[in-house]
């Protein structure tokens, strides 16, 4: 399994307050990716990196904001959590540019109340 | 219209039955296009790619119609194991993988 992890896995928090969710991996990848995941959405994604300091936004970027200081080191912040960032979010990444796999994290379970 | 869609199913199918997915997909500039397995409350992971000459792996065959723009699935002799969401998955610039929502599959004995 490649070596990727997100923390925290579960998080519950109450609207207006920030929230920062981690994505570290082992591998040495160039890609880094941030989804969410929502029933009748499927996974939409908010944003991506291909280099360190290098990010671009996705689909649903509005209200996320991600950086990325280090190759091995990808942050998602909410800044002011809403109950509809409620999701399940997904960190990937990926080797090369032309390739289409894609290896996931084990989600992280946000719940904005 | 969405860029990527399948329908959600579920489709509800017995052990060694032959089953078939479709995804369609909106942009003509779409460049590659895979098949992903999502196991309830777990990370989708990669099925397999999907070539313009079609290929096999196993009881799966994926197919690609670009004319139509839509690409296909089919699994034989199906397993309880198989029993899943399957994901299409289109880029068109290689940056980015554009999801579909996923088609549930649920075999029974």
């Amino acid at each position: 399994d490649a070596g990727i992890t997100q923390s925290p896995r579960h998080k519950v928090t109450e609207t207006g307050t920030p929230v920062t969710l981690r994505c570290h991996q082992t591998e040495n990848h160039r890609y880094m990716y941030w989804y969410r995941q929502d029933p009748g959405h499927g996974l939409r994604l908010i944003h991506y990196s291909y280099g360190v300091k290098d990010t671009d936004k996705g689909e649903v970027s509005d209200g996320y904001s991600v950086s990325r200081s280090k190759t091995e080191d990808f942050l998602l912040t909410l800044e002011s959590a809403t109950s509809s960032q409620t999701s399940v979010y997904f960190c990937a990444i990926r080797e090369l540019r032309d390739t289409g796999e894609l290896f996931f994290g084990e989600g992280s379970r946000l719940t904005v109340l | 219209r969405k860029e990527v869609e399948q329908d959600p199913g579920p489709f509800n199918v017995p052990e060694g039955a032959t089953v078939a997915f479709n995804c369609t997909y909106s942009n003509s500039a779409s460049q590659s296009f895979f098949w992903y397995r999502q196991d309830c409350r777990k990370e989708p992971k990669l099925l397999m790619s999907v070539y313009s000459s079609g290929n096999e792996d196993g009881r799966f065959t994926a197919q690609l119609n670009r004319a139509s723009q839509y690409i296909s699935l089919l699994i034989r002799d199906s397993k309880l194991s198989d029993s899943a969401t399957y994901l299409c998955v289109v880029t068109y610039n290689t940056d980015k993988l554009i999801f579909g929502t996923g088609t549930r599959l649920q075999v029974f004995p």
